[in-house]
């Protein structure tokens, strides 16, 4: 069945990178998308890939994708106390979106 | 951001007493959705709209309902709270399926005692 899974925590130092990983199932997802969620907030649309697509960078962010393998990446380059957040991946199916259950990246000094 | 807004945003109640939360939107999108959001789980979908008064089940519907007699307002309604359905409830929005590019409310705090 459809299944999105992302590891629970990550904690980084500010000024080095991040590197968030979600593994997904349905190879027919046309697009794959990266969320952030602030807390107390809805979740903000990050940055998506197309799935013929295996990189696409925005600024301090950068998308991998391994369609042979699944897996979609997002690194944030730089990473500041700002950049706390709940980040989820989700694939997109012939209806829905299917949301991973969400990576809490802490970011101290 | 995109003008989307919920309420209550906080809500108390009991056990077997109807819950209705409703979502406004002011962006004229066509697709409109309901998840909860929980530990563990990330947001799974409840029901989603494609149209006035067209909806579909998601993948945890049962014990919920919607409706959507306007264009900018979907309505999720619980019609007897249980204590399983403490949750934050986001309400989501989207121009078309086409790209899926969907935008959020701010939620829904549910508290069902």
């Amino acid at each position: 069945g459809e299944d999105v899974e992302q590891s629970l925590f990550l904690s980084v130092r500010e000024g080095d990178s991040s590197v968030i990983n979600c593994t997904y199932t349905d190879s027919s997802s046309t697009y794959l998308y990266w969320y952030k969620q602030e807390p107390g907030a809805g979740l903000q649309l990050l940055t998506y890939i197309f799935s013929n697509m295996d990189m696409k960078q925005d600024q301090r962010l950068t998308v991998l994708l391994n369609k042979k393998d699944k897996h979609l990446s997002l690194r944030i380059a730089d990473t500041q106390t700002g950049d706390s957040a709940i980040y989820f991946c989700a694939e997109s199916t012939t209806d829905k979106l299917i949301f991973g259950t969400g990576t809490r990246l802490q970011v101290f000094p | 951001d995109a003008g989307i807004t919920q309420s209550p945003r906080h809500k108390v109640t009991e056990t077997g007493t109807p819950v209705t939360l409703r979502c406004h939107q002011t962006e004229n999108h066509r697709y409109m959705y309901w998840y909860r959001q929980d530990p563990g789980h990330g947001l799974r979908l409840i029901h989603y709209s494609y149209g006035v008064k067209d909806t579909d089940k998601g993948e945890v519907s049962d014990g919920y309902s919607v409706s959507r007699s306007k264009t900018e307002d979907f309505l999720l309604t619980l019609e007897s709270a249980t204590s399983s359905q403490t949750s934050v409830y986001f309400c989501a929005i989207s121009e078309d399926r086409k790209s899926y590019e969907q935008y959020f409310g701010p939620g829904t705090r549910l508290t069902v005692t």
